[in-house]
């Protein structure tokens, strides 16, 4: 299987903290991109980052990728509790293809 | 922003029926749309990814004549359950992207499929 890993696969954390999830994968990569999931809805596109950026920041979210370690990893800061969702990474390859990680279940108590 | 719409977003039907869910890019134009299916508690499986005016890439296990896959537009993509039996319940989302590989995909709110 070409799918990704991330962990941790739950993570609970307070409001205010701020919550750190890791993506690892197999293969070389055009770009990485991560999503947002709220329980049996689509997913929301929250950042792209490209194979030859190593860092990229989108409001609260900050994203790392590590082509030589193949991992990225998503920090949110100052979390809310409007942040609790499941979030994954996925993958584009040079192919045209395109693999989702494992996913985090992210909750934030209030 | 890019809108996908995916219709319907629940269906209840007897084993033996077909099934086609909607895609539909509302506000660009889609070259590549993606079909997955999702177990509860778990990632997204690609199934197909399509493009339009061809044939659809199926991922190695999923079978062609069980879903089937057309993307004749732009801004619409249709995958046919067809002879639909209860494990093939599922929540099943699409996708679509715009003509480089390099952007986002834009998801559709998915469908919920139970087969009696």
């Amino acid at each position: 299987s070409q799918q990704g890993e991330e962990d941790p696969q739950a993570l609970s954390i307070q409001e205010g903290e701020n919550a750190t999830m890791n993506c690892s994968y197999k293969t070389s990569i055009n770009n990485l991109q991560w999503y947002r999931q709220n329980s049996g809805r689509g997913l929301v596109h929250l950042i792209l980052i490209r194979s030859n950026e190593r860092e990229k920041h989108s409001g609260r979210l900050r994203v790392t990728l590590d082509t030589s370690k193949k991992s990225s990893s998503l920090l949110i800061t100052a979390s809310r509790a409007a942040d609790t969702a499941s979030y994954f990474c996925a993958t584009a390859n040079t192919g045209n293809q395109f693999y989702f990680g494992t996913g985090t279940s992210l909750t934030v108590i209030p | 922003g890019a809108v996908v719409s995916q219709h319907p977003s629940w269906v209840i039907c007897k084993s033996g029926t077909s099934v086609k869910i909607e895609c539909r890019s509302l506000d660009f134009q889609a070259t590549t749309m993606f079909w997955y299916r999702q177990f509860p508690k778990q990632s997204l499986m690609l199934m197909a990814t399509s493009n339009e005016g061809s044939k659809a890439t199926y991922e190695q296990g999923v079978e062609k004549d069980k879903f089937l896959i057309n993307h004749a537009s732009l801004t619409l993509s249709t995958l046919t359950v067809t002879s639909a039996h209860p494990e093939d319940s599922s929540f099943y989302i699409c996708s679509a992207r715009r003509d480089r590989a390099d952007q986002p995909q834009h998801f559709g709110d998915g469908t919920r499929l139970s087969i009696l």
